[in-house]
């Protein structure tokens, strides 16, 4: 099993800033199966970003995805008052589904 | 629009058994993969189970494997979740998924989710 290690665990911004989340994961990942969720409170997840970095239908360009291996990263690059969430990224490979713990961007 | 409504949660002792539904609709329920994913209260997300469009191919957590049975009726658009012998950790709330791509693949993410049933488990 791929094990996934998100950090931080907690993140604290003002609106505006910058949020670089991480993701790492236990063995190589093959970028095609790397995914990104946010959760707000008492809502389902929601898909942000599948295959890395390809942004899914309606989500904004202040959200993007980067990386290869074993290391991700989820970049927004400017804070809405609605992008205080949980995020979790997720791998969907041949290997088994596996989720990270999620991180959590609080308002400052 | 695609709609995943789930139904059947409650309270189940330990050692009982309960079974989720999740109704689909808006999409062809039999071209896509689909799974359960379950929520701790206060934790994060674990994947439970995932099933194929056909549901010739079934797959399963190894924490929920021999006690858990998925499966999916076509003809009812309906994807169910039977709990067998629940335990205390199995407490969560329980969210159907649909896998993205209509390949009925589970190399997928999940582009749509319910909104979730909570399941209890407690004497």
């Amino acid at each position: 099993e791929i094990v996934l290690t998100q950090s931080p665990g907690s993140l604290s911004l003002s609106p505006g800033e910058r949020a670089t989340l991480s993701c790492r994961a236990s063995q190589s990942v093959n970028s095609i199966y790397l995914a990104w969720y946010q959760q707000r409170p008492d809502q389902a997840p929601r898909l942000l970003i599948s295959a890395t970095s390809s942004r899914a239908t309606d989500i904004p360009d202040r959200f993007s995805g980067s990386g290869s291996g074993t290391d991700f990263t989820l970049t927004i690059s400017r804070l809405e008052p609605e992008d205080f969430a949980v995020y979790y990224c997720q791998q969907y490979g041949p290997a088994g589904l596996t989720f990270g713990g999620g991180t959590k961007v609080e308002i400052k | 629009e695609v709609q995943l409504l789930e139904s059947g949660g409650g309270l189940v002792q330990p050692g009982g058994s309960l079974r989720l539904s999740c109704a689909a609709s808006g999409f062809t329920f039999s071209s896509y993969a689909m799974s359960w994913v379950r929520q701790a209260p206060g934790k994060g997300l674990e994947w439970v189970s995932a099933i194929s469009g056909s549901g010739g191919s079934t797959y399963y957590a190894d924490s929920v494997r021999g006690r858990f049975t998925i499966s999916r009726d076509n003809s009812k658009n309906t994807l169910s979740l039977q709990m067998n012998s629940p335990r205390a950790e199995d407490t969560a709330v329980y969210y159907c998924a649909k896998f993205q791509a209509a390949v009925g693949s589970t190399l997928e993410p999940f582009d749509y989710w319910g909104q979730g049933t909570l399941v209890t488990v407690s004497s």
